[in-house]
Order: structure tokens, then C-alpha cells, then sequence
């Protein structure tokens, strides 16, 4: 088992430029998340997919959007980066007998 | 919202010695969990304890729900444990953590 991955580990983008994050996991959980973090701060949760086809807002959610594609991958998308982005952003998911939440490695994206 | 606040904010030990995090909350919760970020960014779920006592190792954490608190204990603390604690808590059963500033932990051979 992998867990949950992230693509891409890196990512500098310009402002204005759009991109993809992407979050896999093997584990059949249901639920989902995108959180970011800044530094020296905890994380904030940005959206959530409690079950494939649905998805919600968290704390931080303007400027992105997500996608549940299927049970596995849950994308997060910046239409028009903005050097407040700058960030590290994890990808978790946890199944349905806990609520214990699993994390990705993280992506780390820089916004010039 | 509901407030979360972690201390220390930094701890420095030597290894061997023992220490307790703490994590107060200002409402009451129905999930709270612990994390270890270790100094790779790596984020691992340490305990899911919204009351009660859990041990695991040298690991253990006890969360006074009807207080508003939770404390995590290491024992014997190794170079391993270095990184930073988080604590985050949920409300409503829903899906929402919110995560406190997290106590930064360095332990020394």
C-alpha cells in the first residue's frame, strides 16, 4: 500500500498561472481532504469529500476548487495563482470505522 | 470558531527525559486527534482520542473532554521524537478539524 500520494512534490508557478494538484489514495477510505499549511502555523483545511460525488468547504477555500473524481483521487485546482498561495498543501483521507486522518507526503508550491 | 492552543510553543530536551504537551480548547468537541510532523514535513496520526486514556510505546495521551483539554506524554524521549506536535479537534461530527500552532519539540543526544 502506498497510502496517499501527491503530485507534484514541488511546483513554482507565476501569478495568474493555473495548475493541478493531485491526491491519490489505496486505502478505500471514503472521506478526503486538501489542507494547507503556512509557516509556523498548523494547517487549515481548505475543502473536503466526504464520499465520492460531494465535496465542501473548509476554512480557507477561496481561490481553488476541488474535484472527486472517483473514490480514489481528489484534485485541487488554482484557476489564477496569487503569491498568497504560497504554501505546502497535504492531501489526507480516512475511512469510515475512524476518524483518524491519514496525510500525503505534501506539495510544496511557491507563487512569484 | 473554536480556538485551539497548543504549549509549549518550543521544547528542548535531552534524550531520555520525559515531557507532557498540552492542548486547550474552547468548546466542546467530539473528535481530537494528535499528530507528529517530522522534520521532513512528513504528517503521522499519533492518537484519535476525544475522552479518555490511550497508550501506545512510550507514547500516551489523555483528553479531559468535560475541561477542555488534552495532554501528550513522551516517555524516555528519543531524537526520533523531534519535529512538531499537533493537536486538532472537531465539532458536530463533521469532517472539520481545526488544528492548533503546534509545540515544536527538539530533543539532543
Amino acid at each position: 500500500n502506498a497510502g496517499v500520494t501527491q503530485t507534484p512534490k514541488f511546483q513554482v508557478l507565476k501569478t495568474g498561472q493555473s495548475m493541478t494538484l493531485q491526491c491519490a489514495q489505496d486505502m478505500n477510505h471514503n472521506s478526503m481532504y486538501w489542507y494547507r499549511q503556512d509557516p509556523g502555523m498548523g494547517l487549515r483545511l481548505i475543502y473536503y469529500s466526504a464520499s465520492e460525488g460531494t465535496t465542501d468547504k473548509g476554512e480557507v477555500p477561496n481561490g481553488y476548487n476541488v474535484s472527486r473524481l472517483n473514490k480514489r483521487e481528489f484534485s485541487l485546482r488554482l484557476e489564477s495563482a496569487a503569491p498568497s498561495q504560497t504554501s505546502v498543501y497535504f492531501c489526507a483521507s480516512r475511512g469510515l470505522a475512524s476518524y483518524e486522518q491519514y496525510f500525503g507526503p505534501g506539495t510544496r508550491l511557491t507563487v512569484t | 470558531g473554536i480556538q485551539v492552543e497548543q504549549s509549549p510553543p518550543d521544547l528542548i530536551l535531552q534524550e531520555g527525559a520525559n515531557s507532557t504537551l498540552r492542548c486547550n480548547f474552547s468548546d466542546s468537541v467530539n473528535n481530537l486527534q494528535w499528530f507528529h510532523q517530522n522534520p521532513w514535513g512528513q504528517l503521522i496520526n499519533l492518537f484519535y482520542i476525544p475522552s479518555g486514556t490511550k497508550q501506545n510505546g512510550r507514547l500516551s495521551a489523555t483528553t479531559v473532554a468535560t475541561e477542555r483539554y488534552s495532554l501528550l506524554y513522551i516517555s524516555s524521549s528519543q531524537t526520533t521524537d523531534s519535529g512538531v506536535y499537533f493537536c486538532a479537534v472537531g465539532q458536530d461530527n463533521t469532517d472539520k478539524l481545526i488544528f492548533g500552532t503546534g509545540t515544536r519539540l527538539q530533543v539532543f543526544p
